[in-house]
């Protein structure tokens, strides 16, 4: 079975500065995706950016970008230019490709990350 | 933007009791998905429905819970008796498709409390 290990319960980050959130994960699988979502306090948790584990190339949407490091199983966020609304929980989520295809995401245990003015 | 609605927020229950947790998914979407979250821990997957069947379920999702579409829009998740352990934020979520390449959209979540 597959699992997601997010070792930061907690991080803060001054706006405009740069943060780095780091996830792990465990698999035998060959293809998969990986995923960070956001969650805002209260309200629901929204896809940030996908990275499939055919590519090589780093996936990037605007300020968020991943370090993809297929063989030693590492999957960091970094955003840069923080700003007051990035604050948040993090989930890093792994989905597998094999077997039926309705698959379900595997989550870490979350990052709550501060954006301090 | 659509979005998935869930009601209600904050659900307090005695164990024992049965509890329905109602879940309005994006209305063109055909796969969804119940998670929880128990304080502290992990998201974790309960059960994915396709076509008014379950397409898969973990080891929590035991013969004290069910999952029905009643209508076109609702999709439910049920707790037969409720135990005290079952106290936890529920996510509903759906997707258009069942390719891992379809975003599974979230629902702001139900937290359950059982006393």
């Amino acid at each position: 079975a597959q699992t997601v290990t997010q070792s930061q319960p907690e991080m803060s980050v001054q706006e405009a500065e740069t943060v780095t959130l780091s996830c792990t994960y465990d698999t035998s699988e060959s293809d998969y995706y990986l995923f960070w979502y956001k969650q805002p306090p209260s309200r629901q948790m929204i896809l940030v950016i996908r990275q499939e584990a055919y590519k090589q190339q780093n996936a990037t949407e605007n300020r968020f970008s991943v370090n993809f490091q297929k063989a030693a199983k590492s999957f960091s966020l970094k955003i840069s230019d923080s700003q007051l609304g990035d604050a948040a929980m993090y989930f890093c989520a792994y989905r597998s490709v094999e077997g039926s295809g309705n698959t379900p995401l595997v989550f870490g245990k979350g990052t709550r990350l501060s954006v301090i003015a | 933007e659509p979005e998935v609605t869930q009601t209600p927020s904050h659900q307090v229950t005695q164990m024992g009791q049965e509890v329905i947790l109602r879940c309005v998914p994006i209305s063109n979407h055909l796969y969804f998905y119940w998670y929880r979250q128990i304080l502290g821990q992990k998201v974790e997957f309960l059960v994915s429905f396709y076509n008014n069947e379950i397409s898969e379920k973990s080891e929590i999702f035991d013969d004290q819970f069910s999952v029905e579409r009643p209508d076109g829009s609702n999709f439910t998740l049920k707790i037969r008796s409720t135990k005290l352990e079952d106290s936890a934020m529920y996510f509903c979520a759906s997707s258009v498709g069942q390719s891992s390449l379809y975003e599974q959209y979230f629902g702001p979540g139900t937290r359950l409390t059982v006393t």
